[in-house]
């Protein structure tokens, strides 16, 4: 069964600092990998999608990268803004599979 | 377009009464998803629809859960005999096909609380 783990589980950082959330996943046989952004009693908005042949993906200050062989993937906020404060989740997608799984997330806190 | 909509977006009940929650996917969208989230947790998948079809409901807890997708659009989750422990946030999503090749899309989750 594949487990995901998301480090560190809270966070917070002052405004402007570059971070990185880190995301575990035992299974290599993955098909796809997501981030997601979770704001308070909000659904869950993509943030980024990496397949499994690419290695990494930018979206403006954001860039996810992915190391299948070795079950990892970070995503990299640049200059944080608290705007950037929300939950952020990290899913994984399998070879043969329709569910997503998730990790618990990481609760990022951007202060002014 | 619209997105994937729930209803209703709140919903507290008592332990042992019976609940349905509503989800409308995007039009077009063959596949539909059911994930719950607790407090504190990721998601975690209940089951999955094909069409009208429940093509995955490995995830449902246990026999109070029953979905249906009669039309092959609108979906409702049914809970039986509710107990505290069901206290979530139930997320709906849909894609386009079934299978991880389709990205899935989220609704904003209905919020249930058994009191």
């Amino acid at each position: 069964k594949q487990e995901v783990t998301q480090i560190p589980a809270a966070l917070s950082v002052p405004e402007g600092e570059n971070l990185v959330l880190n995301c575990s996943f035992t299974d290599s046989a993955i098909y796809n990998l997501q981030w997601f952004r979770q704001d308070p009693g909000k659904g869950l908005t993509s943030l980024l999608l990496i397949q499994s042949s690419q290695r990494e993906q930018t979206s403006g200050r954001l860039n996810a990268s992915l190391d299948k062989s070795s079950g990892r993937s970070t995503l990299y906020i640049a200059a944080s803004q608290p705007g950037d404060s929300a939950t952020y989740l990290c899913a994984v997608n399998s070879n043969s599979g329709y569910a997503l799984n998730f990790g618990k997330g990481t609760s990022l806190l951007v202060t002014p | 377009g619209a997105g994937v909509s729930q209803t209703p977006s709140n919903k507290v009940t008592e332990k042992g009464k019976y609940v349905e929650l509503r989800c409308d996917p995007i039009s077009g969208h063959t596949a539909l998803y059911w994930y719950r989230q607790s407090l504190g947790q990721g998601p975690e998948f209940l089951i999955y629809f094909q069409g009208t079809g429940a093509a995955d409901d490995s995830g449902l807890p246990n026999d109070r859960f029953f979905a249906v997708r009669p039309e092959g659009s609108v979906s409702t989750l049914k809970i039986q005999r509710t107990e505290r422990g069901d206290s979530a946030v139930y997320l709906c999503a849909s894609s386009l096909g079934g299978g991880p090749s389709y990205e899935q899309y989220f609704g904003p989750g209905t919020r249930l609380t058994v009191t």
